[in-house]
C-alpha cells in the first residue's frame, strides 16, 4: 500500500516563527502536492512537485515556499507565519508524470497536519 | 474558471436508507472525476475514480456516476451505515494534473 506521512499531526507555532511541514511518500511517485483545507472553502492547492529541485506554484502560494531535495520528501516552509495560515495542511502524492497526463492515478493523501498560528 | 461544487453541504439520514451525494463542475474537459472521503481530522481516502470515457464505477456498497454532458457527478450510497458518517469530496482532474476540489458533503448516518 501506498503510503504518505507527514511529521506532525497538530503543531503550535508563534507568530513570526519558520515553520517547516514535512511530507514523506514511499512509493516513488513523481508527483507530490500541498494542500490546506479551512472550512467553506475546501481543498487549496498551494504548491506542486514533479520531480526533485523542481516546483509549482498552486492558487495560494504567497506566504509560503517548498523544498524538494530527494524525490521521496517534499516540505512546506512557512517563512513567517501568520494566524491567517491557521489550517489544515496535507500533502499528497501520485504517480501521474508530468506532462502526460493519466486518468487512471489517484492522489494518496497524509494524515494531514493541523497548525496553530497563536 | 473551473470550479466543482457539492450539494448538500450536510446530510443526515437512518441507517439503511439508500442516499445519493451531487457534485457538479463547470468545465466539462475533466481527465477523471473522483470521490474521496475524509474521516474528522484525517486525511484523505480515495472511493472512486471515474475516467472521463467512462459512465460509472462501483465499489461495494458505493456507485459513482460521471455524465460529463451535463457536468455532474452522483456518489449512490446503499443500505447506508454508521460507519458511513464522514464527509466526503469529489474533485475533477483537469490537464494541469491539479484536481480541483468541491467542498464536500458531511455525511451522518445514525442507528
Amino acid at each position: 500500500d501506498v503510503k504518505v506521512t507527514q511529521s506532525s499531526r497538530y503543531l503550535v507555532k508563534r507568530t513570526g516563527e519558520k515553520v517547516f511541514l514535512e511530507c514523506v511518500q514511499d512509493m516513488d511517485h513523481e508527483n507530490m502536492f500541498w494542500y490546506r483545507q479551512d472550512p467553506g472553502l475546501g481543498l487549496r492547492l498551494i504548491y506542486f512537485s514533479y520531480d526533485v529541485k523542481m516546483k509549482e506554484k498552486g492558487d495560494i502560494p504567497e506566504g509560503y515556499s517548498v523544498s524538494r531535495e530527494k524525490k521521496e520528501r517534499f516540505s512546506l516552509i512557512l517563512e513567517s507565519a501568520s494566524t491567517n495560515q491557521t489550517s489544515m495542511y496535507l500533502c499528497a502524492s501520485t504517480p501521474i508524470t508530468a506532462g502526460v497526463s493519466s486518468s487512471t492515478d489517484t492522489q494518496y493523501f497524509g494524515p494531514g497536519t493541523r497548525l496553530t498560528v497563536l | 474558471k473551473q470550479e466543482v461544487t457539492q450539494i448538500p453541504a450536510a446530510l443526515s439520514v437512518p441507517e439503511g436508507e439508500n442516499l445519493v451525494l451531487n457534485c457538479s463542475f463547470t468545465d466539462s474537459a475533466i481527465y477523471n472525476l473522483q470521490w474521496f472521503r475524509q474521516d474528522p481530522g484525517k486525511g484523505l481516502t480515495s472511493l472512486l475514480l471515474i475516467q472521463s470515457s467512462q459512465r460509472e464505477q462501483t465499489s461495494g456498497r458505493l456507485n459513482a456516476s460521471l455524465d460529463k454532458s451535463s457536468g455532474r457527478s452522483t456518489l449512490y450510497i446503499a443500505a447506508s451505515q454508521p460507519g458511513d458518517s464522514a464527509t466526503y469530496l469529489c474533485a475533477g482532474l483537469y490537464n494541469t494534473d491539479k484536481l480541483i476540489f468541491g467542498t464536500g458533503t458531511r455525511l451522518q448516518v445514525f442507528p
